[in-house]
This record gives C-alpha cells, sequence and structure tokens, in this order.
C-alpha cells in the first residue's frame, strides 16, 4: 500500500536551514507528482510547492518562493523540502502528499503523517 | 489565485442526521474539486474528488455535487466517526487552493 514518512522536523531558528524528508513507498515514486502542503497550529490547509515526476519542473507559493526548494531523488524514492531562511509563520505542520493519479489534474490521494517545523529564537 | 470560501465555519448536527457543507470558488474550477476529511492529530483524507467521485474506501452516505463555481459536499446520514473538519480544494489551476474548512460538530 501507499506509505509517505515524513521527517526532519524539529526547531530551527529563524534565518536557520532546515531540510525535511518524505520516504515513499507502495508505489512507482518516478511516476507521479508530489506536493509539501502545510498547517499551521490551530489552522487550515496551505499547498506549498509540487514537483514534477522527473523534477523538472517545481512551482511554489508566494509565501514561500525564494526560501523554499522542493527536489526529489527518485533512486532513493524521496521527496525533499529545503526550507531556508524560515520565518515564525512557517511554523506549521508540513504535509508531504501524492496526486491521486498520473495526469494534470488531480487531486491529493494520499499524504504522510506530517512533521511538526517550529521556528522560533 | 482561487479563493475558496465554505460555509459555514460551524456545522452542529445530531447523529442520524444529514449534513450538507458548501464551497464556492472565486472563478469556475470546471469540477476539479476535491473535498477532504480531517480529524485532530491526523492528516487529511480524500472523500470526494472531480466534485462527486467518491475516493476508494469511502462510504456511500458522502456525497459531492455541483459545477462551476458552487459545490455542496452532503453527508445523508452523520455518524460518529463524522464528526471533523471539512475542506473543498481547488485543483484546477495553479496554486492549488483550500477552503478554510468547516467543522462538523455534535449537536
Amino acid at each position: 500500500q501507499v506509505q509517505l514518512v515524513e521527517s526532519g522536523g524539529g526547531v530551527v531558528q529563524p534565518g536557520r536551514s532546515l531540510r525535511l524528508s518524505c520516504a515513499a513507498s507502495g508505489f512507482t515514486f518516478s511516476s507521479y507528482v508530489m506536493h509539501w502542503v502545510r498547517q499551521a497550529p490551530g489552522k487550515g490547509l496551505d499547498w506549498v510547492a509540487v514537483i514534477s515526476y522527473d523534477g523538472s519542473n517545481k512551482y511554489y507559493a508566494d509565501s514561500v518562493k525564494g526560501r523554499f526548494t522542493i527536489s526529489r531523488d527518485n533512486s532513493k524514492n524521496t521527496l525533499y523540502l529545503q526550507m531556508n531562511s524560515p520565518r515564525a509563520e512557517d511554523t506549521a505542520v508540513y504535509y508531504c502528499g501524492r496526486d491521486l493519479a498520473v495526469g494534470a489534474m488531480s487531486p491529493f490521494g494520499y499524504w504522510g503523517q506530517g512533521t511538526l517545523v517550529t521556528v522560533s529564537s | 489565485e482561487i479563493v475558496m470560501t465554505q460555509s459555514p465555519a460551524t456545522l452542529s448536527v445530531s447523529p442520524g442526521e444529514r449534513a450538507t457543507l458548501s464551497c464556492r470558488a472565486s472563478q469556475s474550477v470546471s469540477s476539479n474539486l476535491a473535498w477532504y476529511q480531517q480529524k485532530p492529530g491526523q492528516a487529511p483524507r480524500l472523500l470526494i474528488y472531480g466534485a462527486s467521485t467518491r475516493a476508494t474506501g469511502i462510504p456511500a452516505r458522502f456525497s459531492g455535487s455541483g459545477s462551476g463555481t458552487e459545490y455542496t459536499l452532503t453527508i445523508s446520514s452523520l455518524q460518529s466517526e463524522d464528526f471533523a473538519v471539512y475542506y473543498c480544494q481547488q485543483y484546477n489551476n495553479w496554486p492549488r487552493t483550500f477552503g478554510q474548512g468547516t467543522k462538523v460538530e455534535i449537536k
């Protein structure tokens, strides 16, 4: 079955860096678009970034553009989110998500359990 | 950016009753609309996509309808496990955007 397991969360100081990982299993990772979605404490869902199946195309929410970088290693079935210069407002649970199906228009069919990032000095 | 607006923010319903949740998009999303359920401490779960198609394993008491800019999620007879927060999301345009959520609570 599809499994997505995030790791790498924790407390990070503003302006420092943190890298999140998402280990995928149970499907052909290299065939699917992958996303990061976050949820601030007590708030709603906020899409962060997307990467194409082969890593050639990436797209970011305006709130993280220029600071965060999404990447993937298809040989390791792993998705990454490099968080540079984080701010207090980036504090959230970060979920990785997989498109439901291969194709241009697809909802988030599968989610990891999330990893909490707290930006604080 | 397409803004998704859900109503009401909170819905108080008794077990066994019907619940109707609404979602409005600021422009047409061409039925590329999904509904998710989220319980405390858990990741969201896909319920409905394509505005009206139930995801695998989702009970028939969940149904979706709508088109263009107006969408509805109906839970025909609420069970105890259905009390949760529900989000709509459009996947027609980038960036993908979510509504702010509707909390379905026990009356």
